[in-house]
Parts: structure tokens; sequence; C-alpha cells
């Protein structure tokens, strides 16, 4: 069946760092998107990517697809205190699928 | 997010109890999910609905059940016949023209006592 794989699962940086997370789907997706959970809290969406190749930047954040559809990367440049969450993929072929995060933690 | 409550925030439950979980949204969504997520794990689809009186099985729907009597609400019943029912429950609600985007509740972290 379908699977979304992340990686990695916990992440630590140095406050200033850069942060890459990874999805990799076993099928060609329609679209993924991209969400945060802040400790405590629920998925907030940041983003939605369709076409084969695309990337998207929001501020510190690029996002991109990859040219098969079936990966994708989250990357955020020079990290802040307010990145600290766990980020999710959900790759979306017939149904909804989450990766199972990349948990943030930034050190001071 | 803006337009989807689950209530309770905090619900106990006691052996052999059922015990029901309210989402409602007023964002005319046509689809209404309900996920689990434990520790330091993700999100897993219990069960979802597309249009009203309907709704399918996810991954994870043994000892769960649902109804989809109005488009605003899908509540879920974790039934006594879910073992390991402590988790925090998430409810979501997607525009289906628009595709993608799911907005989710604050939800609801089920305790057993």
């Amino acid at each position: 069946g379908q699977q979304v794989m992340q990686i990695p699962q916990y992440q630590h940086v140095q406050e200033g760092e850069d942060f890459t997370t990874y999805c990799n789907s076993s099928t060609t997706l329609s679209n993924i998107q991209w969400y945060k959970q802040r400790p405590g809290g629920h998925p907030v969406f940041l983003i939605q990517l369709v076409k084969s190749g695309e990337v998207k930047k929001q501020k510190r954040l690029t996002f991109q697809f990859g040219e098969a559809k079936k990966n994708s990367s989250l990357h955020i440049t020079a990290t802040q205190t307010t990145d600290v969450g766990t980020y999710f993929c959900a790759g979306e072929d017939d149904k909804i699928i989450f990766g199972k995060g990349t948990r943030l933690h930034i050190l001071p | 997010d803006g337009g989807i409550t689950q209530s309770p925030k905090y619900l106990f439950r006691k052996e052999g109890q059922n015990v029901t979980l309210s989402c409602e949204q007023n964002l005319n969504h046509d689809a209404m999910y309900w996920y689990r997520q434990d520790p330091g794990q993700g999100l897993r689809l219990i069960y979802y609905s597309q249009i009203v009186n309907d709704f399918q099985k996810g991954d994870i729907a043994e000892g769960y059940s649902v109804s989809r009597e109005k488009k605003e609400s899908f509540p879920l019943t974790v039934t006594s016949a879910q073992k390991n029912p402590t988790a925090f429950y998430l409810c979501a609600s997607r525009n289906l023209l628009r595709s993608g985007t799911q907005y989710f509740g604050p939800g609801t972290r089920l305790l057993v006592l």
C-alpha cells in the first residue's frame, strides 16, 4: 500500500543553522502538503505542492517537489526559536498519507 | 484552525465505557476526517467522510465508530472495544473542490482511568 517515509525523526540544530526534512513516497503523488505542529498544538497547513519539480518559498522556508512527484523536502534557512515544532508532510494519491514527522529542536 | 471546533479538550474514560468526541466545522467543507496521534508519532487515519450520511474506514478504524448526519458535524465514538484509546484525537475538514489543505481542529486528549 501507499507509504510516506519522512526523515529524520528528530533534528537538533543551533539557532541560526539550517534545517532540512525529507519525504519519500512509495507511489507517485498528485500533490504533497506540509504542516507544522507546535508542541501541544495541532497541525497547521503550510503549503501545497502540485507540479513536478515545483519550488515554493515562504520567507526562510523553501519547499521542493521532486520531478517524479514521489519526494519532497522542506528547508529552513537560519533557524529561529519560533521554528520549534514537528513538521509533517502529507502525500496524496488516492488518499492522504501523513509522514511520521520531523521534530525540530533549536539549541540557543 | 479557524472554523473547526473540537470538544472536550480533555476527556477521561473508564474501563468498558464508550465516549464520544465532538467535531464541528462552519467552513462548508464536504470532507471531514478523524486522526489519532500517539506521542512522538504521526497522524493515523481512523475514519473519513466525503458526504453526508456516508463515511469510510481509515487505517485504524477498529474500536471506533462515526456518524455524519449533518455536513457540519462528524462525531467520533471511542468504544470499549478500543483497548488502547489513550491518544490525541484530531479532526480535520477539507474543501474537496479545491483539494489539498486540511484544516485541523484543536484536538481532544483522551485518557483512560
